[in-house]
């Protein structure tokens, strides 16, 4: 089967600019992660979705930070605008039930 | 939220040794997860443990979750250099949201 999909995979911006990245689950899976890893650090969740619903999205930066998941499918999560601090890899997960199958993530460098 | 603490951050083994890894936790867990992440890769799901006590074994890979459910294990015999990358445990909150410990990175030498 398909694995979860990220794109784009390497981003560099400049700070105060905004970025998207977008995000496709496995087929079938109704739970959705959006996670933040910095180097050296384990992921941090940013937010989760069960089909298009938000679950929780406590430790989201919303001033920031926003996600949507339209048709309970595709994700996309934008950061406006951006800061340093949030130089890290974005990783996308899925779920049917306890374990997570993790997206190749997408690098983002804000010079 | 959920807080857990892995020790230790970092592991230089000689091929060959065994290597181990643990996780803790100051709260009773319901469950813990380990993943795998591989140099410049993303975190591979590894096992879940769900009861007290329980040890579970994946080839060279043996993992144990404590009997008051507030610690686990992760202990690798005779390591190769396949078993290089960062392991992190993962324990949940409510909605199954994973918090992931701060991993312990192993490097194997050949």
């Amino acid at each position: 089967e398909a694995g979860v999909a990220q794109s784009p995979r390497y981003k560099i911006i400049e700070k105060r600019q905004s970025v998207a990245f977008w995000c496709n689950p496995i087929s079938g899976h109704a739970t959705l992660y959006w996670y933040q890893q910095i180097l050296g650090q384990g992921p941090k969740l940013l937010i989760q979705f069960q089909n298009n619903g938000v679950v929780d999205d406590s430790q989201l930066p919303k001033d920031r930070f926003s996600a949507e998941r339209l048709k309970g499918v595709d994700s996309t999560l934008k950061i406006q605008p951006a800061k340093l601090e949030d130089s890290a890899v974005y990783l996308c997960a899925s779920s049917l039930s306890r374990e997570q199958y993790f997206g190749p993530g997408t690098r983002l460098t804000v010079t | 939220g959920q807080q857990v603490m892995q020790i230790p951050q970092y592991q230089h083994v000689q091929e060959g040794e065994d290597f181990t890894t643990y996780c803790n936790s100051s709260t009773t867990l319901s469950n813990i997860q380990w993943y795998k992440q591989r140099p410049g890769g993303h975190p591979v799901f590894l096992i879940q443990l769900v009861k007290s006590g329980e040890v579970k074994k994946q080839k060279r890979l043996t993992f144990q979750f404590g009997e008051a459910k507030k610690n686990s294990s992760l202990h690798i015999t005779a390591t190769q250099t396949t078993d290089v990358g960062t392991y992190f445990c993962a324990v949940p909150n409510a909605g199954n949201m994973l918090t992931f410990g701060g991993g312990t990175r192993l490097m194997v030498k050949p």
